[in-house]
């Protein structure tokens, strides 16, 4: 089966600026998170989606935000880009939540802000 | 905020060799799991360890979940090259949250 397919692989964007990625997770997944990756903080959690609602939330600032469709691809949005959201940006697709059933990972979208 | 602590954050040996990479954290966690992350590809699950004691085996690998469920061990006996990357434990909290909390990383190379 098709695995997790986020897009852009990479993205460069200005300072100020706005940005959506986008996570399509494996068919019949209902939940999918979304992870910050940088090289002196790691991963770490930003939101989970599950059945179009947010049930989860990292400790983010409100320029973070997310949403989930219908048919569970998501997107995540930052606004008002600073220096410091360049990072690799995850996403984990699982059946029902982390807690109980197994979690695929994408690629990733590589984010450099100038 | 609960913190999961890796150690040696980077090891480089020899091919052949054996090796343990540590997973420590002061918070208990349902269950732990460990990951590899390759260059341009995000974490790939080798292991999820639930009862505090359970030792696990995947071909060289061999997991180990502490007693009290909140530290782990990774040893890897005879390396390979392709044991080479990015290792990641993550644990599970007990608290209901949806969310893995990822420890600092080791960097694993194996030298031919």
């Amino acid at each position: 089966k098709a695995g997790v397919t986020q897009t852009p692989r990479y993205l460069i964007k200005t300072r100020g600026q706005q940005v959506t990625l986008s996570c399509s997770p494996i068919s019949g997944h209902r939940s999918v998170s979304w992870y910050q990756q940088t090289p002196g903080q790691g991963l770490q959690f930003l939101f989970e989606y599950f059945s179009e609602t947010q049930r989860n939330k990292g400790n983010f600032p409100g320029r973070f935000s997310g949403r989930q469709f219908s048919n569970s691809r998501s997107e995540m949005n930052v606004s008002t880009l600073e220096l410091g959201d360049s990072a690799l940006y995850l996403c984990a697709s699982t059946l029902e939540g982390v807690k109980n059933t197994e979690a695929f990972f994408g690629q990733g979208t590589r984010l450099t802000v100038v | 905020t609960q913190l999961l602590e890796q150690s040696p954050q980077f090891l480089s040996i020899q091919e052949g060799e054996n090796l343990t990479v540590y997973c420590n954290s002061s918070s208990v966690f349902s269950s732990l799991q460990w990951y590899r992350q390759e260059p341009g590809e995000g974490p790939v699950l080798l292991v999820t360890v639930v009862t505090g004691g359970e030792v696990k085996k995947l071909k060289r690998l061999t997991f180990q979940f502490g007693d009290a469920r909140k530290d782990s061990s990774l040893h890897i006996t005879a390396a390979q090259p392709g044991d080479t990357g990015l290792y990641l434990c993550a644990g599970i909290s007990n608290f209901g949250n949806e969310k893995l909390t990822f420890g600092t990383g080791t960097r694993l190379t194996i030298i031919p």
